[in-house]
């Protein structure tokens, strides 16, 4: 059974810190492209950050780059968000979800297949 | 960054029929944005129906179909069911792996 748990979220007064993680089992989680996507309190869906297998392509939404930083540790099947000077309006609950899987056809799979429960950040003073 | 539109509500009768779009404001949505669709319950993850445009997964209900229609994307639910009534987001590619999801649209079956 594939499952994908977010950690770290939390209570953070704006302008700190906070590190995200996605723990994925069930999956061979190298070889899956990865996304968050975070949705704050009844709103919609917010597309926020994309990384490679390899984790040498990473890509932003408009409204985090230069603030979050996605990576990954395939040796530990974990993605990761650092999130820095965070504000009010990055309060949210983030989702991982998985992006394409490539097999070695050359093939792939569908992006967001699957998705954590996620995790809530809250900015707040 | 391209802004993507849905319906914010609408309203379907038991056992009737209703389609959800999903526009772009960059133009005409097209194969090319592999158009995604998803059902979003409260309290819980969404979950993927339909995949670049018109592809279902092994665990969306026949009922749920995909097309582009009118230059936009759309979801057609054919014989809606209580359980059904859901937000309903749409994604849409841009330049490759970067993603703008619509607004949502909250469907109820009444």
């Amino acid at each position: 059974e594939v499952q994908l748990v977010e950690s770290g979220g939390g209570l953070v007064q704006p302008g700190r810190s906070l590190r995200l993680s996605c723990a994925a089992s069930g999956l061979t989680f190298s070889r899956y492209e990865m996304n968050w996507v975070r949705q704050a309190p009844g709103k919609g869906l917010e597309w926020v950050s994309y990384i490679s297998t390899s984790g040498s392509t990473l890509y932003y939404a408009d409204s985090v780059r230069g603030r979050f930083t996605i990576s990954r540790d395939n040796t530990k099947n974990s993605l990761y968000l650092q999130m820095n000077s965070l504000r009010a309006e990055d309060t949210a609950v983030y989702y991982c979800a998985t992006g394409a899987y490539y097999y070695d056809s050359g093939s792939s799979s569908p992006n967001f297949d699957y998705w954590g429960q996620g995790t809530l950040v809250t900015v707040s003073s | 960054q391209a802004v993507v539109t849905q319906e914010p509500s609408l309203t379907v009768s038991p056992g009737g029929t209703v389609t959800l779009t999903c526009g772009s404001s960059t133009g005409a949505v097209t194969s090319g944005h592999y158009p995604y669709w998803f059902q979003q319950k409260p309290g819980q993850a969404p979950r993927t129906l339909i995949y670049e445009t018109t592809n279902k997964h092994s665990w969306t209900p026949a009922r749920f179909s995909g097309s582009l229609l009118g230059g936009k994307a759309a979801l057609t639910l054919s014989g809606a069911q209580a359980e059904d009534e859901a937000e309903y987001y749409c994604v849409l590619s841009y330049s490759g792996v970067r993603w703008a999801f619509g607004g949502g649209t909250k469907l109820t079956v009444l």
